[in-house]
């Protein structure tokens, strides 16, 4: 079945780790997406890709890193200088223009 | 910064009835529309999308669209349990075709 995968479900990080949540789709869709939810708010954007080898910063960057070598693949590295990573991470991707994301089952990412 | 504005909730109904849920949205330019509905812990499903001014009705849902005033919402006729969840609302930055805008989403308790 098509779909967005996304590794692992539950992450743990020390202090002073990176760590990269891992996001795969098979639906051959070139824009892909990842977002920081937080306990009851809504959806914000950190980074997101257009094409391959292409990445744009979104509203909350700061502390993330992205790669996009391979069109299924946007993995996300939360970097130790993002001092709050605790929160609920979710990667989309979207198939064209004007068209619906459509979401991974997250990452929860807790500090220990 | 491009803004989507909803109600937090909680919005409760009595089971049978009709949830109305309102979002409102600042850019002027935007093209697309879009209710997710999320369950606690889990990640946004699409239920709805809309790009014309007027009603889209799917099954017991129905977006209203109003360009103009820019505002769209959500009715959920004959409300279920199983209904009683987050709605988000998302629009498309004008400027950046694919790239949403989340609102904080609104809460629905529909009890029995």
């Amino acid at each position: 079945d098509g779909g967005i995968t996304q590794s692992p479900k539950y992450l743990f990080r020390k202090e002073g780790q990176n760590v990269t949540l891992s996001c795969e789709q098979n639906l051959n869709h070139d824009a892909m997406y990842w977002y920081r939810q937080d306990p009851g708010q809504g959806l914000r954007l950190i980074y997101y890709s257009q094409i391959v080898n292409d990445f744009q910063k979104g509203d909350i960057a700061e502390g993330y890193s992205v790669s996009r070598e391979k069109k299924e693949s946007f993995p996300l590295t939360v970097t130790s200088a993002q001092k709050n990573p605790t929160a609920f991470y979710l990667c989309a991707s979207t198939g064209g223009l004007f068209q619906p994301q459509h979401f991974g089952d997250g990452t929860r990412l807790s500090i220990l | 910064q491009k803004e989507v504005e909803q109600n937090s909730g909680p919005l409760s109904v009595p089971e049978g009835a009709i949830a109305s849920l309102n979002c409102t949205y600042s850019d002027r330019g935007s093209q697309s529309f879009f209710w997710y509905r999320q369950y606690s812990g889990k990640s946004p499903e699409l239920i709805m999308s809309i790009y014309s001014n007027g009603d889209k009705e799917d099954g017991r849902f129905t977006a209203q669209l109003n360009k103009a005033s820019q505002y769209v919402s959500l009715l959920i006729r004959d409300s279920q349990p199983s209904d009683s969840a987050t709605y988000l609302c998302a629009v498309n930055d004008a400027a950046a075709g694919n790239k949403l805008t989340f609102g904080g989403g609104t809460r629905v308790l529909v009890k029995p």
